[in-house]
């Protein structure tokens, strides 16, 4: 059972708007939510993340926003670059003793110029 | 900047061979994990360790092995390779201690089995 969930696979935005990118997750024992950033051939690279205790994180262009009664969270990137073009992880750290990370299936964003 | 490593960036072998993906960290990290990725997939944790001589299985079976002799090594090794182990294998650590939240990853290991 997956309990990180990204249920658009791709997203393509036109240069200078907003992307947003959306994550949703099941287990209530996550006590961060994360983005990554992925190239192909690469390792990911954070982004942002946010306390499970917080509704809002911002980073310069990016902002997590944090829905903990709908349990989803979204990345917003204003204004999207064509640089921006890649796959976004979205993981959440399990408290559960362990500190692992669990990641969903990504989401590829195309900006377009 | 992410100070961990891994070795080699590309692997093409041959089945039945045993091979070692190498993963290093000069961050003095107490967590280190493995996670498996395949095209479109999510990362799969396969491995993680807590410490110095601590490793626990992770989410998604392997057939791989891990040790961790020293805190800055988490190398991992398969046996005997077969076509189904082809796959991205990344590495990762964290660190509870400083308040960091994140993971940071290596660049990750290209394996092709054939």
């Amino acid at each position: 059972d997956q309990q990180v969930k990204q249920n658009s696979p791709s997203l393509s935005v036109q240069e200078g708007r907003i992307s947003i990118l959306n994550c949703d997750y099941t287990n209530s024992m996550f006590d961060y939510f994360l983005w990554y950033k992925k190239y192909p051939a690469e390792g990911p690279t954070f982004l942002i993340s946010i306390s499970s205790i917080k509704d809002k994180n911002e980073d310069g262009r990016f902002t997590v926003f944090l829905n903990k009664s709908a349990k989803h969270l979204s990345l917003h990137i204003v204004p999207s670059q064509p640089g921006d073009s890649a796959v976004y992880f979205c993981a959440a750290r399990d408290t559960s003793g362990t500190y692992k990370y669990i990641f969903g299936t990504g989401t590829r964003l195309k900006v377009l110029a | 900047e992410a100070d961990i490593y891994q070795t080699p960036r590309y692997l093409v072998i041959g089945t039945g061979k045993k091979i070692t993906l190498e993963c290093s960290q000069t961050m003095g990290h107490d967590k280190m994990y493995w996670y498996q990725q395949d095209p479109g997939m999510e990362l799969h944790l396969i491995h993680y360790s807590y410490g110095v001589n601590s490793t626990e299985k992770g989410d998604l079976s392997s057939e791989s092995t891990v040790s961790r002799i020293r805190t800055e090594h988490f190398p991992l090794t398969l046996e005997s390779a077969r076509p189904s182990h082809t796959s991205q294998y990344l590495c990762a650590s964290s660190d509870s201690g400083t308040g960091n939240t994140e993971a940071f990853f290596g660049q990750g290991t290209r394996l092709t089995v054939v």
